[in-house]
C-alpha cells in the first residue's frame, strides 16, 4: 500500500531563507498532493493543492513542486519569518481510490 | 461564511464507554471525512461520507462508525472504549468527494480515555 515518509520530524531555518519540505511516496503517482499547515491545538489548514500532471505550483511565498520520477514533492517557503514555524503535513490519495493519507509532518521552526 | 464547527471540543470518556462526535460542514459542503491524530501514528483517515453514504473508509476496527444526514452534518460514534482511542479526532469538510479539492477542517474534539 501506498507509505508517505516527510524527510524530518523537525527542521531549523534562520529567518530570511528558505525552508524547504520534501514529501516522499512509495508506490504509484496520486492523482491529487496537497499540502496543509496545522498550528498546536488546531486543526489543519489547506496551504496549496498539486495535480498529477502539473510540476510546479506557486501562492505567494509557497511554492510547490511535484515530481512524478522521483516520486516527490518539495515545499519551499521563501523569505521565512518566524509566524511560518508550524507542523506542515503533506497528504495524497491511498490508492487512487481517494482513500486520504497524510504524512506525520515536519515541525519547522524559524529562528529569528 | 461560518467554518467546521466540531462538539464538544474536550471529552473524558472511560474504557468501555461509548462516544458520539458531532461535525457540522461548511454550508454546501457534501463531503465530510474524518480523522484520527495521535502524536505516534499521525493523522488517519477514519471514513468519508458523502450524501449521506460512506464512500470510503480506513483501517479501523467495526467499534468507529459514521453517518451523515440529509443537512450534511455528521457523526462519529466510538463503542467500547480502549485507552488507545484517546486521540484528536478532526473533520474535515469538502465541496466534492476526494482529494481534488481543498478540504476545511475543524478544530477537533479531543477524546481522552481513562
Amino acid at each position: 500500500s501506498q507509505k508517505i515518509e516527510q524527510n524530518s520530524e523537525a527542521l531549523n531555518i534562520q529567518e530570511g531563507k528558505t525552508a524547504t519540505l520534501t514529501c516522499n511516496y512509495t508506490n504509484y503517482s496520486p492523482a491529487y498532493l496537497q499540502w496543509y499547515r496545522q498550528d498546536p491545538g488546531r486543526g489543519p489548514v489547506f496551504l496549496l493543492l498539486i495535480r498529477e500532471n502539473e510540476k510546479e505550483k506557486r501562492k505567494e511565498r509557497l511554492k510547490v513542486t511535484f515530481d512524478t520520477t522521483l516520486k516527490q514533492s518539495l515545499f519551499h517557503i521563501t523569505a521565512s519569518q518566524p509566524a511560518d514555524s508550524a507542523t506542515y503535513l503533506c497528504a495524497l490519495d491511498s490508492n487512487r481510490d481517494d482513500k486520504i493519507i497524510f504524512g506525520k509532518g515536519t515541525r519547522l521552526h524559524i529562528l529569528p | 461564511k461560518a467554518g467546521v464547527t466540531q462538539t464538544p471540543r474536550y471529552l473524558i470518556k472511560t474504557r468501555g464507554q461509548q462516544v458520539t462526535l458531532s461535525c457540522s460542514p461548511i454550508s454546501g459542503h457534501r463531503s465530510v471525512s474524518w480523522y484520527q491524530q495521535t502524536p505516534g501514528q499521525g493523522l488517519q483517515f477514519l471514513f468519508e461520507y458523502f450524501s449521506e453514504t460512506q464512500r470510503n473508509k480506513g483501517n479501523f476496527p467495526g467499534r468507529f462508525s459514521g453517518r451523515q444526514f440529509s443537512n450534511s452534518r455528521s457523526e462519529m460514534n466510538v463503542s467500547t472504549l480502549e485507552l488507545g482511542d484517546s486521540a484528536l479526532y478532526l473533520c474535515a469538510s469538502s465541496s466534492v468527494q476526494g482529494l481534488n479539492t481543498e478540504a476545511f477542517f475543524g478544530q477537533g474534539t479531543r477524546l481522552t480515555v481513562v
